[in-house]
């Protein structure tokens, strides 16, 4: 089983520029969250999907964040434009969903923006 | 809303001893689940062990085994024969049930001293 999928692993860009990070969830699973980690704030939940669909995004910063889940296998989480203060490494992670909640997580993105 | 309490930002055990991280929540829900995560210094988010709070029973998973207080709303997590590869920083998460809302602690920062 290949786990949970993030590319890029790290990425470096200029204040302004567009930032788009990818996941492909486990096979199978039908939940999938994203999760930015900084030293201040911690593990943060941004947003979450279920079968594909935006459950909670309360925790999307502001607007120059958006996520899209176009099938069960791929999500996207995008930044525009990027701001220093967006530097933190992303996660997404996956579950079964039903009787099986724990999440399984991907290596992370780690974003630097400059 | 429920809140994750880690107290001991830091600790440090000799190989091969016993250690033991707390870990306290809030809640008024009496269903949830709960999660010990380990992040070593790759900073992969890894899945330690879990609990439900229906069940009496405390989790083990070979070396690490959890004390779940309900009452107390108390989940401590137990490493026992400490190895050098147990150095990491361990979060402890709450989560509802259905909702998928996990919550995550701040953090314990493990040493495992040779």
């Amino acid at each position: 089983d290949a786990g949970v999928i993030q590319s890029p692993r790290h990425e470096v860009t200029e204040m302004g520029q567009e930032v788009t990070l990818r996941c492909k969830p486990i096979s199978g699973h039908n939940s999938l969250f994203w999760y930015r980690q900084t030293m201040m704030r911690g593990l943060e939940l941004l947003i979450y999907f279920n079968n594909n669909v935006p459950i909670d995004d309360s925790g999307m910063p502001e607007d120059r964040f958006s996520a899209k889940m176009p099938n069960a296998s791929f999500s996207t989480l995008k930044i525009q434009p990027s701001e220093p203060r967006d530097s933190a490494v992303y996660f997404c992670a996956s579950s079964l969903g039903r009787e099986a909640y724990e999440q399984y997580f991907g290596p992370g993105t780690r974003l630097t923006v400059t | 809303a429920q809140t994750v309490t880690q107290s001991q930002p830091e600790m440090s055990v000799q190989e091969a001893e016993t250690v033991t991280l707390s870990c306290t929540y809030d809640t008024s829900e009496s269903n949830y689940y709960l999660f010990w995560y380990k992040q070593p210094p790759s900073r992969q988010m890894i899945l330690v062990i879990r609990q439900e709070a229906y069940k009496q029973q405390n989790a083990t998973e070979n070396r690490f085994s959890v004390n779940f207080q309900k009452a107390a709303k108390s989940f401590s997590l137990k490493i026992s024969d400490s190895q050098l590869g147990d150095t990491a920083m361990y979060f402890c998460a709450f989560m509802k049930p259905i909702v998928n809302d996990m919550r995550f602690g701040a953090g314990t920062r493990l040493t495992v001293k040779p």
